[in-house]
């Protein structure tokens, strides 16, 4: 079974800083992780997937980027809204979602 | 607008048993691949159980596998989770969620959650 390990577990950054969470899968999965971002009290929203597109009506300034082992989630300029948990997701047969531990993006 | 709202959660004894429900609306239903996903206090995202288009096929992780019994009504867009033999390690709260991909066998990403509801399991 794939595991995949977020770093780091919480990243401090002040609005309009850029922000670059990582996500390594423990062997290759081409380009098939998806990006998801958890608010309190909310349910995750889904924010990229395959490595690089963005899913409907997520802002330009989220990207990523990867493949194989090592997968990236760039924002470029945050906003007071990016504050939040940050979890990568595998897609494969089986199990069929493999989450991360997740990242916390926080205030600094 | 996509919309996937859960019933049914609540606090239960350990043993006990629980059903959850997931209204689908704003998509054809039907046509996608269904799943579980819970959330422990504090803790990340674990997939629990998922279900095929038709409902023929379906999935559990292996600590809810024999407990825990997924299923679908196509004809009243809900999705279902029967939950029996509770432990205190199933408190969390439960989302449901639709896959990415319609009308497919495989599994993909989850773009639409419910708002998630609470399972609490506690004497």
């Amino acid at each position: 079974e794939i595991v995949l390990t977020q770093s780091p577990a919480t990243l401090s950054l002040s609005p309009g800083e850029r922000a670059t969470l990582s996500c390594r899968a423990s062997q290759s999965v081409s380009i098939y992780l998806a990006w998801y971002q958890q608010k309190p009290g909310q349910a995750p929203r889904l924010l990229i997937y395959d490595a690089s597109n963005r899913a409907n009506d997520i802002p330009a300034r989220f990207s990523g980027s990867g493949s194989g082992t090592d997968f990236t989630l760039t924002i470029s300029s945050l906003q007071p809204e990016d504050f939040a948990f940050y979890y990568c997701q595998l897609r494969t047969n089986w199990p069929p979602y493999t989450f991360g531990q997740g990242t916390k993006l926080e205030i600094k | 607008e996509v919309q996937l709202l859960e019933s049914g959660g609540g606090l239960v004894q350990p043993g006990g048993s629980l059903r959850l429900s997931c209204a689908g609306s704003g998509y054809t239903f039907s046509s996608y691949a269904m799943s579980w996903v819970r959330q422990a206090p504090g803790k990340g995202l674990e997939w629990v159980s998922g279900i095929s288009v038709s409902g023929e096929k379906t999935y559990y992780a292996e600590s809810v596998k024999g407990r825990f019994t997924i299923s679908r009504d196509n004809s009243k867009n809900t999705l279902f989770l029967q939950m029996s033999s509770l432990r205190v390690e199933d408190t969390a709260i439960y989302y449901c969620a639709k896959d990415l991909i319609g009308h497919s066998s495989s599994w993909y990403y989850l773009d639409y959650w419910g708002q998630g509801m609470l399972v609490t399991v506690s004497s």
